[in-house]
């Protein structure tokens, strides 16, 4: 199975500032990597896919970039809507697995 | 908009089969594979397995034993079994498309084992 490891596993932020969540995978996935925004008590949100591609109706604070076994989620100017968990997900291979998650909060 | 809504025992004690359904209203179910994920309470997210339309399904190896999926496409549903749970299979159940990744997802059933 793809081990997917996230950092951190909690980042503190403030409104407005620039947040970068890390991504690594214990082999190669291209580019077959999915971001995900939950809020609790709430299913997952699709944000990015194929490690860059923003879904459509997601703001474009929201970035992913890397492929490969490196990638990154990156939020421009954080907004009070996005304090939340995020997840990232291979789907190059089964089982398709999941980071540990990386919660944002004040 | 595709909707997805899941129904099922919420409540279980060890040694039962967890039996979970989901329905798909409001766009197309074939050509898809069909998901179901899991997440502890506090953890994170696990992958259990997928189905597709004409019954073709890959399952997550750890589970792979105690899984049964199954496809109705009279009705645009999709079913997951679980046999010999544990406390460790206590989670919120989720249903979701598959369109490589995750797109649509179900409410989410909080599924405790408990004696």
């Amino acid at each position: 199975d793809i081990q997917m490891t996230q950092s951190p596993s909690t980042l503190s932020a403030s409104i407005g500032d620039r947040v970068t969540i890390t991504c690594r995978a214990s082999q190669t996935v291209s580019r077959w990597l999915a971001w995900y925004q939950q809020k609790p008590g709430t299913p997952p949100k699709l944000l990015i896919f194929q490690a860059s591609i923003l879904e459509s109706g997601v703001p474009s604070r929201f970035s992913g970039g890397g492929s490969g076994t490196e990638f990154t989620l990156t939020i421009t100017s954080l907004q009070p809507d996005d304090f939340a968990s995020y997840y990232c997900q291979q789907y190059n291979s089964y089982p398709y697995t999941f980071g540990q998650g990386t919660k944002v909060d004040i | 908009q595709v909707h997805l809504q899941q129904w099922g025992a919420g409540l279980l004690k060890p040694s039962e089969t967890l039996s979970l359904t989901c329905g798909v209203q409001k766009g197309p179910f074939s050509g898809y594979f069909w998901s179901w994920i899991r997440q502890p309470p506090g953890k994170g997210l696990e992958w259990i397995g997928e189905i597709n339309y004409s019954g073709t399904t890959n399952y997550n190896s750890s589970l792979r034993s105690r899984i049964t999926m199954s496809v109705d496409t009279s009705r645009n549903e999709f079913s997951l079994s679980l046999s010999s749970v544990t406390a460790a299979d206590t989670a919120v159940y989720y249903c979701a498309r598959a369109s490589s990744p995750f797109d649509y997802w179900g409410q989410g059933i909080l599924v405790t084992v408990s004696s």
